[in-house]
């Protein structure tokens, strides 16, 4: 049983480039989450979707595009990279409140 | 909104000692509480969860967290602490789903031989 799996696993941007970061659960969570985490700050979230086809914005959305055409994955897009959204990003998906099973993250580096 | 604070950034103990990490939390409604440990680079794993109920929860690896109402904080406690605890916990509050789920500073847990 895989959980939630994230790829890349780490990521070197230049400034302008696009990416885009792959979630993927097996545990057929409705509901799923990106979070980015910078030293101090905690956690935080960047988009969530409670369900296929669907998006919100969280806490820091700008810079960053989502999309959830299948219930398995949730894809997070950076369309002109910044330094300031150099972080390690985490995907977390959940049945009900507050279970939220996380990947291992994603180590992204903006030059 | 709800918020969640952290006070010790930074709690080393040595081996076999008690240790405490502070959790406070203001909301304005009924709330969820969690403490999940993270692992250096690894995502965060659930310690233990309050939702209803007896107010001392006992989580995975001997953790436990009581419970607070009047002074809103949810204090995590071990009584033996290991060196394979040493990692960060970072403390949770939800009030329902999505949006309400707001995770502390987290606290960075070092045990010494």
């Amino acid at each position: 049983n895989a959980g939630v799996t994230q790829t890349p696993k780490f990521r070197v941007l230049k400034t302008g480039q696009s990416m885009t970061l792959l979630c993927a659960q097996d545990m057929n969570h409705e509901y799923m989450y990106w979070y980015r985490q910078d030293p101090g700050m905690g956690l935080r979230l960047i988009h969530y979707s409670v369900g296929e086809g669907t998006t919100a914005k969280g806490e820091v959305p700008d810079g960053y595009n989502v999309s959830r055409l299948k219930k398995q994955n949730f894809l997070l897009g950076l369309e002109s990279a910044a330094p300031s959204q150099t972080s390690v990003y985490f995907c977390a998906s959940s049945y009900s409140a507050g279970l939220q099973h996380f990947g291992d993250g994603t180590r992204l580096s903006i030059l | 909104a709800q918020s969640v604070t952290q006070l010790d950034s930074q709690v080393p103990v040595f081996e076999e000692a008690p240790v405490e990490l502070r959790c406070n939390y203001s909301s304005s409604v009924s709330v969820y509480l969690f403490w999940y440990v993270q692992y250096p680079n690894q995502g965060l794993q659930l310690l233990l969860k309050y939702l209803s109920g007896s107010t001392l929860v006992k989580g995975i690896n001997g953790f436990e967290a009581e419970f607070n109402k009047s002074q809103t904080s949810f204090h995590l406690r071990k009584p033996s602490v290991h060196i394979s605890d040493t990692a960060e916990y970072v403390c949770a509050v939800s009030g329902g789903y999505g949006q309400n789920f707001v995770f502390g500073p987290g606290t960075r847990l070092s045990v010494l031989p």
